[in-house]
């Protein structure tokens, strides 16, 4: 099967930094995907990364080493309006077209 | 785009009926993708489509499940007869094989079984 682990929940206070890990074990990797998703709502795209190195889109950062199977997302200056879920998702290459979705880190702000 | 359209946002149903959940993709998007997501099991893949084809209905739970693609813009999920641990969110989403953003998801279906 596919491996794809990220810890269950955090907690986090306002203005402060947290990084959320994903590590990943799939046959085949094409790119990794990371969604946020509030309560109640639809997941939505926040980054991707296909190559190893860092993707930054103003208060969040995505990261990618392909030989570790790792990816991290890290969220600056948090606020409270980040308490979401945080969902890892693994584009395998294959021409299957689907996306392997970890169990998503549930994120806590307080204030 | 409107995006990703599901219908009905919420449904409450007793036990034993039928129960059809309905999605329109994005216009483009020859992927289509129904999922289920519930606190214990997170987003469980059902069944998925390319080019209104089948192509992997392995998540489908049991036969009480089916799905369709009769056309690029509409899809449905059946449930026949429903059963209480069947409430859950169901999701829709589609992409294309080359859509950077990954999935676009709808707003979601919350089935209530009674």
């Amino acid at each position: 099967g596919q491996n794809i682990d990220q810890p269950t929940e955090m907690t986090a206070t306002e203005g402060a930094i947290v990084q959320i890990n994903c590590t990943y074990q799939t046959s085949g990797f094409n790119g990794l995907f990371w969604y946020q998703q509030h309560a109640g709502e639809a997941p939505t795209f926040l980054s991707y990364n296909v190559l190893d190195g860092l993707e930054e889109k103003g208060r969040f950062s995505s990261f990618l080493s392909r030989s570790k199977g790792y990816s991290y997302l890290l969220l600056k200056e948090l606020q409270m309006k980040d308490s979401a879920s945080y969902l890892c998702a693994v584009d395998r290459g294959s021409t299957l077209g689907r996306l392997y979705f970890g169990r998503g880190t549930q994120l806590t702000v307080w204030p | 785009d409107a995006g990703v359209i599901q219908s009905p946002r919420h449904e409450v149903t007793e036990m034993g009926q039928e129960v059809t959940l309905r999605c329109k993709p994005i216009s483009g998007h020859d992927y289509l993708f129904w999922y289920r997501q519930t606190m214990m099991r997170g987003l469980e893949l059902l069944i998925y489509f390319n080019n209104n084809v089948p192509i992997d209905d392995s998540g489908m739970p049991e036969d009480r499940f089916s799905a369709k693609m009769p056309n690029a813009s509409f899809s449905t999920l059946k449930i026949q007869p429903s059963e209480p641990r069947d409430s859950a969110v169901y999701f829709c989403a589609s992409n294309s094989r080359d859509e950077p953003t990954g999935y676009t998801f709808g707003s979601g279906t919350r089935l209530t079984v009674v």
